[in-house]
């Protein structure tokens, strides 16, 4: 079976640019969340959705969105770059709301130059 | 705010030795997870620990946690270079959905 799939593995962007990051969940899976990864630190939470509603955000700007599809994949925005904003980017699949085990993709790496 | 600590933050250990990472967290948790990282790679998912007292093992690895103190541990018996990676530490908040806290992660060089 396929695990967490996340598109475009790698891409630079520049100041002030969009980004579009996608992510499919486990097959069945119905819960995926978004986290940042900054070189040398550990994953941070960005946002949790469950059955196409937003279940939580992290301490991120508004800059973030995100949004789930009726087949569960999902999409994490982010509008006016920030150099800071380079990092990986980092989907999980769960199979439950709360208090699941999260299955990680392989992560969409972004360098905002 | 929740927080996850790990110490040490670098372990730098010969082959055939023995060692443990430790995880401190401030919540009222029960359930932990231990994740392993290699460099320019995701996650994988190394061990869940459920409930107190739960000790789990796969290999050179062995996990266990106790929530009354807050802390769990990674032992890592007679290492091996291929055990060289970065590992964290996790905690998810009930009052907060799925949210997952990281550790700071605990970079480990096996040395042959």
């Amino acid at each position: 079976d396929a695990g967490v799939t996340q598109s475009p593995t790698h891409l630079i962007k520049t100041r002030g640019q969009h980004v579009t990051l996608r992510c499919s969940p486990i097959s069945g899976h119905k819960s995926v969340s978004w986290y940042q990864q900054v070189l040398g630190q550990g994953p941070q939470f960005i946002f949790q959705y469950y059955e196409k509603e937003e279940r939580g955000r992290g301490n991120f700007p508004d800059r973030f969105s995100a949004r789930q599809f009726p087949n569960y994949s999902s999409e994490l925005n982010v509008n006016a770059l920030l150099l800071g904003d380079s990092a990986l980017y980092l989907c999980a699949s769960s199979g439950r709301a709360l208090g699941g085990e999260l299955f990680f993709g392989e992560g969409s790496r972004l360098t905002v130059l | 705010e929740l927080k996850v600590e790990q110490n040490p933050l670098f372990l730098s250990m010969q082959e055939g030795k023995n060692y443990t990472i430790y995880c401190n967290y401030s919540t009222t948790s029960d359930r932990l997870y231990w994740y392993r990282q290699d460099p320019g790679k995701s996650l994988e998912s190394l061990f869940v620990l459920l409930s107190n007292g739960a000790v789990k093992q796969e290999g050179r690895l062995m996990a266990s946690l106790d929530t009354k103190a807050r802390l769990s541990t990674l032992h890592i018996t007679a290492a091996v270079h291929d055990l060289s990676a970065t590992y964290f530490c996790a905690v998810d908040d009930r009052d907060t959905g799925n949210q997952f806290y990281f550790g700071t992660g605990t970079s480990l060089t096996v040395i042959p």
